[in-house]
């Protein structure tokens, strides 16, 4: 069935530095790759996403690539800063309707 | 403010008991989702409805049954409620608009969340 993988499970940097989460999806009819950020007690909100027929996307300080072939992407935060601390969720959506399987998540800490 | 509205926000209730959530999409939307987030876990789908019909259903129990109803809100029902399904409940909802046959999926918009408690 679909599943998604994401590691690390807990990120702790130093603010300013770079921080990167990695995510594996199972099928590769997978065609949609979101991700979430969740604020403590907050809910989940879309930060980014990409799609199937594109490699890379940027969004100021935030950007994720996609690797097909391996199945796998990643979300890259440059500088980062203590509001940037949360629960970090990566998604695959497949093919055919919007079921969006998320990652286990991950917990960014910024330390200033 | 996502648009998208949940209820009850808190529910403390005993084991063996029975509960409804709301949820109430945005406006327009058409597609509603469920997931489960327990203590420090994940977003765990459950169920998927689009314009009244179930399209996809992931690790939902038995004991839970949801539906969507004419005017587009759906309720997500938990019976013979066990200490384990303790947790935050969100609804969340997405545009019709977004060729999700073709193209693919688009933003989900969640709710609150419902936090049920169960003792």
């Amino acid at each position: 069935g679909e599943n998604v993988e994401q590691h690390p499970s807990t990120l702790s940097v130093q603010e300013g530095d770079s921080a990167v989460i990695k995510c594996t999806y199972s099928d590769s009819a997978s065609n949609y790759f979101p991700w979430y950020k969740q604020e403590l007690g907050k809910r989940p909100q879309l930060i980014i996403d990409i799609r199937s027929n594109v490699g890379e996307k940027k969004d100021q300080r935030i950007a994720v690539t996609l690797n097909k072939t391996a199945k796998h992407f990643s979300l890259h935060i440059t500088e980062t800063q203590p509001e940037d601390s949360a629960v970090y969720f990566c998604a695959a959506a497949y093919t055919g309707f919007q079921k969006l399987v998320f990652g286990t998540g991950t917990r960014l800490l910024v330390s200033p | 403010d996502s648009g998208v509205t949940q209820t009850p926000k808190h529910l403390i209730t005993a084991t063996g008991q029975r509960v409804t959530l709301r949820c109430s999409p945005r406006s327009g939307d058409l597609s509603v989702y469920w997931y489960q987030q327990s203590l420090d876990q994940g977003l765990q789908f459950l169920i998927q409805y689009y314009n009244g019909e179930e399209r996809a259903k992931g690790n939902i129990l038995e004991r839970f049954s949801a539906q969507q109803f004419p005017d587009l809100h759906s309720e997500l029902n938990l019976s013979s409620l066990e200490l384990g399904d303790s947790a935050l409940y969100f609804c969340a909802s997405s545009a019709p608009d977004r060729g999700f046959e073709i193209a693919g999926a688009g933003e989900l918009f969640f709710g609150e969340g419902s936090r049920l408690t169960v003792l």
